[in-house]
């Protein structure tokens, strides 16, 4: 079973407009990370931003913002007047249990979406 | 800190041979894993490593092979390649199980 989903395989978005990337994960683990990273075309992974399951307040780092909704089980990422540099593939990851737990197999380990492409136009 | 290190980043092989992807990191991290990324697919985990001396199996480990004899190095070994494994593999590391994981720059490799 898809544990991370994007819909949306790609979004175009307006120089200096605002753009929410979706991202809804499915997991029966109280304690959860969620991730975002920013792939460029010259192939790196860029790490974005991190929400855990029991953070009170929406991440936020610069222009990226998450939009956390835990019982929706949803965590789009927020870019902020989108530049030119921001058109890449945007990947969101989970990661399962806790240091609690670390005993866990699965601790530590990333689930990724199938990422969605951004275009931004000037 | 050079972050996390990948050679090569381009590889041709042809079915059957058997090579090794590096990776390095100088940060002092515990925790380390090999991604590939396959198009439309994200990224899947093979193996990953919590330490030295600590390896095991991810969602795709079939024809890879993992050890860590050292803190700083993880390195991927393909048994016998096949063009199934056209890919590009990734390299992680983090602080512990419980931080962000720092990617590498990947390795394309190509099997014919």
């Amino acid at each position: 079973a898809q544990k991370i989903t994007q819909t949306q395989p790609g979004m175009f978005v307006q120089e200096k407009e605002a753009v929410t990337l979706d991202c809804t994960y499915d997991t029966s683990d109280p304690s959860y990370g969620l991730f975002w990273y920013k792939q460029p075309s010259s192939g790196e992974m860029i790490f974005l931003i991190y929400q855990g399951s029991y953070d009170q307040q929406n991440a936020t780092e610069g222009r990226y913002s998450l939009n956390f909704q835990k019982a929706r089980k949803s965590a789009n990422l927020v870019i902020s007047a989108s530049q030119l540099g921001d058109s890449a593939m945007y990947f969101c990851a989970m990661r399962e249990g806790s240091f609690f737990n670390a005993g866990g197999t699965s601790y530590g380990k990333l689930t990724f979406g199938q990422g969605t492409i951004l275009t931004v136009h000037p | 800190n050079a972050g996390v290190t990948q050679t090569p980043k381009f590889q041709v092989l042809k079915t059957g041979q058997s090579m090794t992807l590096q990776c390095a990191q100088d940060m002092n991290h515990e925790y380390m894993s090999w991604y590939r990324q396959d198009p439309g697919m994200g990224l899947r985990l093979i193996h990953y490593s919590v330490g030295a001396g600590i390896t095991d199996q991810g969602e795709v480990p079939n024809g890879y092979n993992v050890s860590r004899s050292t803190t700083e190095d993880f390195p991927l070994r393909l048994l016998s390649a096949a063009p199934s494994q056209t890919s590009v593999y990734f390299c992680a590391s983090s602080y512990s199980r419980r931080d962000t994981q720092y990617f590498g720059p990947g390795t394309r490799l190509t099997v014919l």
